[in-house]
């Protein structure tokens, strides 16, 4: 089974907008990672932020982790059209080699 | 740098047959992970290998099967299809693989069982 869940399960949203997707998982982590994927293509990986930092940035990218709420919140800043994917945020556990990910959501930015 | 290549990007079989998905990550990559991903379940972990060893395994039957070769490469093997592996099976690689690093992701081969 999944052990992380994102929400809301879609979004939709102007262009110009910001996007603002969260992200909550079950277990302690190492780091957790957002991934892009284009309709039926593969992922893409955005940024990763370690278990001991709270914000990380990457262009029109920030991210944020409270490993206390075990929540990490992705914000997609001034939204284009070709945003328009489904995205999902995966964490690694412990020494286990498998990263694991939620259900993901879809992102539609209308023109 | 050629990224992860897949193939084949598509297939269609019947029940009861079996298929090997090939996958050849980016050069000088060790590790290599499968997902089955499906609009019901989401991405789903199948095995990750390394070095010519399977590192670790999802909760997935024993007719999902894989290897690695000396050169990396890997191939995954699912026998005796049924409908519900019908599905977007991908493949990523990485340098040394989990607990830490980013996966870089093939297109995937879509697999269709009728």
């Amino acid at each position: 089974s999944q052990q992380g869940e994102e929400d809301p399960q879609a979004l939709s949203i102007q262009e110009g907008e910001n996007a603002t997707m969260n992200c909550s998982y079950k277990t302690s982590i190492n780091n957790l990672q957002w991934y892009r994927q284009n309709s039926g293509r593969g992922l893409v990986h955005l940024i990763l932020i370690r278990s001991n930092e709270r914000e990380k940035h990457s262009g029109r990218l920030r991210v944020t982790l409270d490993t206390s709420k075990k929540s990490s919140s992705l914000l997609i800043t001034a939204s284009r059209a070709a945003d328009t994917a489904s995205y999902f945020c995966g964490h690694y556990t412990g020494a286990n080699s498998k990263l694991t990910f939620g259900k993901g959501i879809t992102l539609s930015v209308r023109p | 740098k050629a990224g992860v290549t897949q193939t084949p990007r598509y297939l269609i079989k019947t029940r009861g047959q079996q298929v090997t998905l090939s996958c050849s990550p980016i050069s000088g990559h060790r590790s290599v992970s499968w997902y089955q991903q499906t609009p019901g379940q989401g991405l789903q972990f199948l095995f990750e290998y390394f070095s010519e060893t399977q590192r670790n395994k999802g909760n997935f039957p024993g007719r999902f099967s894989g290897r690695q070769f000396s050169n990396s490469r890997s191939e995954m093997n699912v026998s005796t299809l049924e409908l519900g592996d019908s599905a977007l099976y991908l493949c990523a690689s990485s340098f040394a693989g989990g607990p830490t690093g980013e996966l870089f992701f093939g297109e995937g081969s879509r697999l269709t069982v009728l």
